[in-house]
């Protein structure tokens, strides 16, 4: 079975501070996103990336940033966490194009607070 | 804007019955279409696709409906049953070899006993 992990499920930050979120995924997929899940907005894609050290933006990428070192592993950063990205944080991956050559696999989410 | 649009935050069906969950999308270029589910405190998982070239998609009780002319699609669950009370997500991507999908609002699905 595929495995996403994100690495924090509840995270309370104070607003300024940096807040790193890690997922990891064990299948070798080649993509990997990030979303953020607000009522009433859905799914939001935050960043993506197809390959180690690349790097796409989405359709909400102000306010974060994006690190793909390993193939297995892809971190969203908030350089100065603010009030409005408190949110569900969902990380997925997929094998190929999502939805087509493969199904995005998602985390279970990271609850984060910022007061 | 909202290019994958599911009008009804929330729908409540009696075990047994049908539940009919619907979604619209505006972008022309959309050619893939899925539906997941997600539990609180859980990832959305996978459920049912369907492609352009179909208007029809089944899998067990669920069957996904395609009406390309009208940009719309619907997701039928029969018969509804409990264990299926979620919050479902209609998603898009276009063909445009990006493999982004673009996600509704979300409908809650609430099927009672």
């Amino acid at each position: 079975d595929v495995k996403v992990t994100q690495s924090s499920r509840y995270l309370v930050k104070r607003t300024g501070e940096k807040v790193f979120l890690e997922c990891v995924q064990d299948m070798d997929h080649e993509n990997m996103f990030w979303y953020r899940q607000d009522p009433g907005l859905g799914l939001r894609l935050i960043y993506f990336s197809y390959d180690v050290k690349m790097k796409e933006k989405g359709d909400i990428p102000e306010g974060y940033s994006v690190s793909r070192e390993k193939k297995e592993r892809f971190s969203l950063i908030l350089e100065s966490a603010s009030t409005n990205q408190t949110s569900m944080y969902l990380c997925a991956s997929s094998y190929g194009l999502a939805g087509r050559a493969g199904e995005l696999f998602f985390g279970e989410g990271s609850r984060l607070t910022v007061l | 804007d909202q290019q994958v649009k599911q009008n009804s935050p929330s729908l409540s069906v009696q075990e047994g019955r049908i539940s009919i969950l619907n979604c619209d999308y505006t972008n022309s270029m959309f050619d893939y279409f899925l539906w997941y589910k997600k539990y609180p405190a859980e990832g959305p998982t996978f459920l049912i696709s369907i492609s352009s070239i179909k208007d029809k998609n089944e899998d067990g009780r669920f069957t996904v409906f395609l009406n390309k002319s009208a940009k719309h699609l619907s997701l039928h669950i029969v018969p509804s049953q409990p264990g299926d009370s979620a919050v479902y997500f209609c998603a898009a991507t276009p063909f445009d070899n990006t493999g982004k999908l673009i996600f509704g609002q979300g409908t809650t699905l609430q099927v009672k006993p």
